[in-house]
């Protein structure tokens, strides 16, 4: 596609329950990177993949949180028992091989209530 | 751990003035991502700075880099209505090109 996309673009979700957060990164784009954005905590880095290996998980906030990239394309971010404190709008991003700049998605705004 | 300042954290202009906002970081990064973000959508890549003394411009606002002095602006020269928006830099951390730590952001108000 064009640009990033993600999906659902809204999601409430009731405490406790389990939910998933689906990113399509720009065609042949081999860098994804999952970020958070909240009131209190501004912009967060989550997650980086690089192919299908994610070489680096240090800004998930819990072992709640996972991340799975698939085919070196879709991702997906579940995040499990979710607590009010998740949410968030949670944003997706991807680069090329060798590019520098890293295009955001729309984001996926999570409500937990 | 990185930390990024950003100042001014509110700005209000009024149109076809200049202003500065000003991105201090506390360790060593090669390069700096600015990025704009209007309310309720996702950021939109203004500029990669890539080099110490990088100055790049597009159309009245302009980015630079001064890695050792751990300082990037980003001026805003005759301020228009549409320009009215967040910007956040953002210089990688960790050691890697890609972990950004993202400023706090300008919320930047131009007004008539």
């Amino acid at each position: 596609g064009a640009g990033v996309s993600q999906s659902p673009s809204n999601k409430v979700t009731e405490k406790g329950k389990d939910v998933e957060l689906r990113c399509d990164p720009i065609s042949g784009h081999t860098a994804l990177y999952w970020y958070r954005q909240s009131l209190g905590q501004g912009l967060e880095f989550l997650i980086y993949f690089q192919g299908n290996s994610a070489p680096d998980k240090s800004g998930l906030p819990s072992d709640r949180f996972s991340a799975e990239r698939t085919g070196g394309s879709v991702s997906t971010l579940t995040i499990q028992r979710t607590q009010q404190e998740d949410s968030a709008v949670y944003l997706c991003a991807s680069s090329s091989p060798g590019g520098n700049t890293i295009y955001f998605g729309e984001g996926s705004w999570l409500t937990v209530v | 751990e990185l930390k990024v300042e950003q100042n001014p954290l509110f700005l209000s202009m009024q149109e076809g003035k200049n202003y500065t906002i000003y991105c201090n970081y506390s360790t060593t990064s090669d390069r700096l991502y600015w990025y704009r973000q209007d309310p309720g959508k996702s950021l939109e890549s203004l500029f990669v700075l890539l080099s110490n003394g990088a100055v790049k411009q597009e159309g009245r606002l302009m980015a630079s880099l001064d890695t050792k002095a751990r300082l990037s602006t980003l001026h805003i020269t005759a301020a228009v209505h549409d320009l009215s928006a967040t910007y956040f830099c953002a210089p990688p951390g960790g050691g890697s090109n890609y972990k950004l730590t993202f400023g706090k952001g300008t919320l930047l108000t131009v007004n008539p």
